[in-house]
């Protein structure tokens, strides 16, 4: 049972545009989303992150949007930079455990 | 300061084989969390140990099991390997509370053929 879920596997974006990564989840009681960044043969690392009693949080050039109501959050990326070519997974929690999504891999076009 | 080492980073397998996957968190990260990761699935939780009791598990079966001991180092168990165990196996160690989320190893890519 997927309780976060990445819709889109893939995604390109030309350099200086503005990358959207979008991420569903179905479980209420999560109050805690995350975002990491994952290049080959490396762990993810930790990107952003946004509590539930916000609706959104930006860190430079990234900003996570979370819509309650809609269960949704989105990574935005202005402007992307081919540097930012990756995978990228969201998470969410409502306790100690991490549920995430099954990633997006961002191609940024110089 | 030291990252989280898994060790090793590649290994291949026989079926019906067993193998052992190890973790050294970052110094005075408590908990440590192991996922698979393949492609398709994005990452799959395994288990959670804190200060060596395992608190979360997720929906694996019996053949994987793990252990944590008391300098938070753990060690992650296959047994009677399928070729469909094949996967990244990361592991995260974070500080005691959740709003600190995860550092993660680089991953031990497990080949069972």
């Amino acid at each position: 049972d997927q309780q976060v879920k990445q819709n889109s596997p893939s995604l390109s974006v030309q350099e200086g545009r503005i990358s959207i990564l979008n991420c569903d989840y179905t479980n209420s009681m999560f109050d805690y989303f995350l975002w990491y960044k994952k290049y080959p043969a490396e762990g993810p690392t930790f990107l952003i992150s946004i509590s539930s009693i916000k609706d959104k949080n930006e860190d430079g050039r990234f900003t996570v949007f979370l819509n309650k109501s809609a269960k949704h959050l989105s990574l935005h990326i202005v402007p992307s930079q081919p540097g930012d070519s990756a995978v990228y997974f969201c998470a969410a929690t409502s306790g100690n455990q991490f549920y995430f999504g099954t990633g997006t891999s961002l191609t940024v076009i110089p | 300061k030291a990252g989280v080492t898994q060790t090793p980073r590649y290994l291949i397998k026989t079926r019906g084989q067993q193998v052992t996957l190890s973790c050294s968190p970052i110094s005075g990260h408590r908990s440590v969390s192991w996922y698979q990761q393949t492609p398709g699935q994005g990452l799959q939780f395994l288990f959670e140990y804190f200060s060596e009791t395992q608190r979360n598990k997720g929906n694996f079966p019996g053949r994987f099991s793990g252990r944590q001991f008391s300098n938070s180092r753990s060690e992650m168990n296959v047994s009677t390997l399928e070729l469909g165990d094949s996967a990244l196996y990361l592991c995260a160690s974070s500080l005691v509370g959740r709003y600190y989320g995860y550092t993660f190893g680089s991953g031990t890519r497990l080949t069972v053929v």
